[in-house]
């Protein structure tokens, strides 16, 4: 059953315009949240992180937003660019079952110039 | 950020065979580390979580005799997958979590292995 859900498994954006990538989930005892970056063959990239008494986290260009009511999270960057063009994954924790990452499918990005 | 190593990055084998990877955490000590498989345009999916001198904690439908894990120390774990069969093939990646600050609740991926069982 997935508990994380990246319902758009594509986004395409201009360079230097947003990218807004959503994430929903269902366990409300989530307590900490991480979106990852990945190319292909490659292991994910942290990116970002959000505690669950939080609603926003800021590095950067990166930035994401926590809606504990809608069980809703999204990651904001700006400005997008080329380099950016990757598959992110956001993913779920909950401290007290070990820690072990409970992943959403996944959102390809493609930044065009 | 911190970095977790894996090798070997590619490897193809016949079936049959057992297969060794091997996951370090090369500027952290690991407590804790995860394996995850994924298939093509696929998430990625836990197999088993390990933790340092203790067995592993295999996920449902994971045969934990197919695939041997071991933490043997804070910064190395192995993952053995024996009599390697062509459905074997995958992406395997560990990532590594430590024992507080930044390396609590965050895990860091290896870069991943590409297993090929012919």
């Amino acid at each position: 059953d997935q508990q994380v859900k990246q319902n758009s498994p594509s986004l395409s954006v201009q360079e230097g315009r947003i990218s807004i990538l959503n994430c929903d989930y269902t366990n409300s005892m989530f307590d900490y949240f991480l979106w990852y970056k990945k190319y292909p063959a490659e292991g994910p990239t942290f990116l970002i992180s959000i505690s669950s008494i939080k609603d926003k986290n800021e590095d950067g260009r990166f930035t994401v937003f926590l809606n504990k009511s809608a069980k809703h999270l999204s990651l904001h960057i700006v400005p997008s660019q080329p380099g950016d063009s990757a598959v992110y994954f956001c993913a779920a924790i909950l401290s007290n079952s070990g820690y072990a990452l409970n992943f959403g499918k996944g959102t390809s990005l493609l930044v065009t110039p | 950020g911190a970095v977790v190593s894996q090798h070997p990055s590619r490897v193809i084998c016949k079936s049959g065979t057992s297969v060794k990877i091997e996951c370090r955490s090369l500027d952290f000590q690991a407590t804790t580390m995860f394996w995850y498989r994924q298939f093509p345009k696929q998430s990625l999916m836990l197999m088993a979580t390990s933790n340092e001198g203790s067995k592993a904690t295999y996920e449902q439908g994971v045969e934990k005799d197919k695939f041997l894990i071991n933490h043997a120390s804070l910064t190395l774990s192995t993952l053995t997958v024996t009599s390697a069969h062509p459905e074997d093939s995958s992406f395997y990646i560990c990532s590594a979590r430590g024992a507080g600050g930044p390396f609590l609740e965050t895990q860091y991926f290896g870069p991943g292995t590409r297993l090929l069982v012919l």
